[in-house]
């Protein structure tokens, strides 16, 4: 029972370099979130989707973006990796919005140098 | 401009008693708050709600309150075990919103 799968956990970036993080959910959910964790920060919402075909965004989208072509997916891309964008990069998923429990992936750390 | 407040950064229990983790929150249009709890090297993970229709909401040893007219809440967990010990996110989300709105976390450690 996978859950929400994140793939890497790890990558390190020279500054300029760009990357795609990888979520994958198998609990059929509609809805997909990305955030971003910095130390002595909660979860910052990076941008969202509400089904296939769809994004949003969020507190904190710039500098990143994201894509849904498939339900069970919810990519997140930076084209030209800046230090400010070293974190850990949780996605979550839920069946309906607001109301209901997000589920979270192991998460992905990332360094920009 | 942080809407959901966690002050204490970190929190020390021994085991066997209450652990009591606070949050506050400044928007009114919050309805709807949950506590998540993480391990290290993982993700959150679910550990109780509650709405705003009620002032209570138990789950074994957790239990949440909620005091809207303080715009605070609280965790209890009776008793505290070392497995415990993790990080413990409040976050909160309105109707009319789109997110959940997350604190900063208390780190708990319960000691033996």
């Amino acid at each position: 029972n996978a859950g929400v799968t994140q793939t890497p956990k790890f990558r390190v970036l020279k500054t300029g370099q760009s990357m795609t993080l990888l979520c994958a959910q198998d609990m059929n959910h509609e809805y997909m979130y990305w955030y971003r964790q910095d130390p002595g920060m909660g979860l910052r919402l990076i941008h969202y989707s509400v089904g296939e075909g769809t994004t949003a965004k969020g507190e904190v989208p710039d500098g990143y973006n994201v894509s849904r072509l498939k339900k069970q997916n919810f990519l997140l891309g930076l084209e030209s990796a800046a230090p400010s964008q070293t974190s850990v990069y949780f996605c979550a998923s839920s069946y309906s919005f607001l109301w209901d429990i997000q589920y979270f992936g192991a998460g992905t750390r990332l360094s920009v140098l | 401009d942080q809407q959901v407040k966690q002050n204490s950064p970190s929190l020390s229990v021994q085991e066997g008693r209450i652990s009591i983790l606070n949050c506050d929150y400044t928007n009114s249009m919050f309805d709807y708050f949950l506590w998540y709890k993480k391990y290290p090297a993982e993700g959150p993970t679910f550990l109780i709600s509650i709405s705003s229709i009620k002032d209570k909401n138990e789950d074994g040893r957790f239990t949440v309150f909620l005091n809207k007219s303080a715009k605070h809440l609280s965790l209890h967990i009776v008793p505290s075990q070392p497995g415990d010990s993790a990080v413990y996110f409040c976050a909160a989300s309105a109707d009319s919103g789109y997110a959940l709105n997350f604190g900063k976390g208390t780190s708990l450690l319960v000691t033996p």
